[in-house]
């Protein structure tokens, strides 16, 4: 039952680009196209940024973008900006009839 | 607008049990899967199951097998989850979240629901 691997902060200043990265195994990252991440600021609930892999929501902004290669998921963010600050969390199918998160990475614009 | 409105925040015992709901406004309950999560203060999202809003079908994670109990009323488009024989690690914000039609992921969350357990 243990969560993906994230790191545990990244930060950037704005205009920058960081990347947040995911690491997961076959039965779930690697195994399937059913990447999640998700925004959480202070005591609000999660947002939903990126799903299956790279896809954007509708008005999510395309500053957003994701990825995979292999067990590792990742999620860019161009143009960093102030109100990116908050914390992300990858989500991922698992096998079998199963879900799990990441560990979180708190992302901090300086 | 799509929305989930779940139940207030509860204070239980060690040993208790509690139920919180979920209800669906602006868009039919049925037809999707509902998700349960939980997020112990300080710590991340922890998946803890989900139930088929139509055939009533649950899964849940290994963690909380034996204690969580998915149920859902679609008369009044709502969503249930308890949670028994609770322990003083089960203190959390509790959400639920709509699995969106089509892929394995959450687009619609509830606001969550704090749950304390303290003697």
């Amino acid at each position: 039952q243990s969560a993906l691997t994230q790191p545990a902060s990244v930060s950037g200043s704005p205009g920058q680009s960081i990347t947040i990265s995911c690491t997961g195994s076959s039965s779930d990252v690697g195994g399937y196209n059913l990447v999640s991440w998700f925004q959480q600021h202070p005591g609000k609930a999660p947002k939903l940024m990126i799903y299956d892999v790279s896809n954007r929501p509708s008005g999510v902004s395309n500053r957003f973008s994701g990825s995979k290669s292999g067990n590792t998921a990742s999620l860019t963010i161009s143009g960093l900006q102030a109100e990116d600050e908050a914390d992300y969390y990858c989500h991922s199918y698992r096998t079998i009839s199963s879900y799990v998160f990441g560990t979180g990475t708190k992302v901090t614009v300086l | 607008q799509v929305q989930l409105v779940q139940s207030g925040a509860e204070v239980k015992k060690p040993g208790a049990s509690v139920k919180v709901s979920c209800k669906a406004a602006g868009y039919t309950l049925t037809g999707y899967w509902m998700h349960w999560v939980r997020q112990a203060p300080g710590q991340g999202l922890e998946w803890m199951g989900c139930i088929n809003l139509n055939s009533g079908d649950t899964h849940s994670t290994q963690n909380f097998q034996d204690r969580v109990t998915m149920t859902k009323d679609t008369s009044i488009s709502t969503a249930y989850m308890e949670l028994s024989s609770l322990r003083s690690d089960d203190t959390a914000v509790y959400y639920c979240a709509r699995e969106k039609s089509g892929t394995s992921t959450f687009d619609v969350w509830g606001q969550g629901t704090m749950v304390t357990v303290s003697s």
